[in-house]
């Protein structure tokens, strides 16, 4: 049954550093999205993508944060400097009939 | 903007009985879906079940059923015969029918422990 996938499952990253986020959607899914769960707390929107650009974004996504699809497989997030409080789980979610989830990435910021 | 609240943040059941979590949501929104996820240790988000807005049938799946009351704006899940595996946190989630805008909406989630 295909899966979203992502890598990398943990990251490690200094304050002030940036870190790309990959995730590879369902293959024949057209929309795509990045969530974000802090520790303990509900999942959050973060960003939705459709036909090679940002649909929808939250409150969230604030300059720091970017999308990218640069290839046909692949689906990115950046954060370009990071924050202490970026450290959360990351989901990446593709749609069909439903949004599927990846396993998503543990981004621990230092 | 579209709430879901989960009033129930932690339950729990014995093995092979049944339990309810419930979930309502406000939307002003005709046509949408909701869905219940489970979260287990692991994280990994598992989709459980879905329901589109416009069937008067509840969804059921194996164990897993819901009880969708639209006009109350209620969405709850019934798990039949708990198993220990069922052990997670349990999302209820809404997303609007709308070709482009689908980014879903949670609620706070309700931890589930299954006692042997």
């Amino acid at each position: 049954e295909p899966e979203v996938t992502q890598t990398p499952s943990h990251q490690v990253t200094q304050m002030g550093q940036e870190v790309i986020l990959r995730c590879v959607p369902i293959s024949n899914h057209l929309y795509f999205y990045w969530y974000r769960q802090i520790l303990g707390q509900k999942v959050e929107f973060l960003v939705s993508f459709y036909n090679n650009e940002i649909s929808e974004k939250s409150e969230i996504f604030d300059d720091q944060f970017s999308v990218e699809r640069p290839d046909g497989s692949n689906f990115t997030l950046k954060i370009r400097s990071t924050k202490l409080e970026d450290s959360a789980m990351y989901f990446c979610a593709s749609r069909g009939r439903s949004q599927y989830f990846g396993p998503g990435t543990r981004l621990t910021v230092l | 903007a579209q709430t879901v609240t989960q009033s129930q943040p932690e339950m729990s059941v014995q093995e092979a009985e049944t339990v309810t979590l419930s979930c309502t949501y406000d939307t002003s929104e005709s046509n949408y879906y909701l869905f219940w996820y489970k979260q287990p240790p692991s994280r990994q988000m598992i989709l459980v079940i879905r329901q589109e807005a416009y069937k008067q049938q509840n969804a059921t799946e194996n164990r897993f059923s819901v009880n969708f009351q639209k006009a109350a704006k209620s969405f709850s899940l019934k798990i039949s015969d708990s198993q220990l595996g069922d052990t997670a946190m349990y999302f209820c989630a809404f997303m609007k029918h709308d070709s482009n805008n689908n980014d879903m909406r949670f609620g706070a989630g309700t931890r589930l422990t299954v006692k042997p």
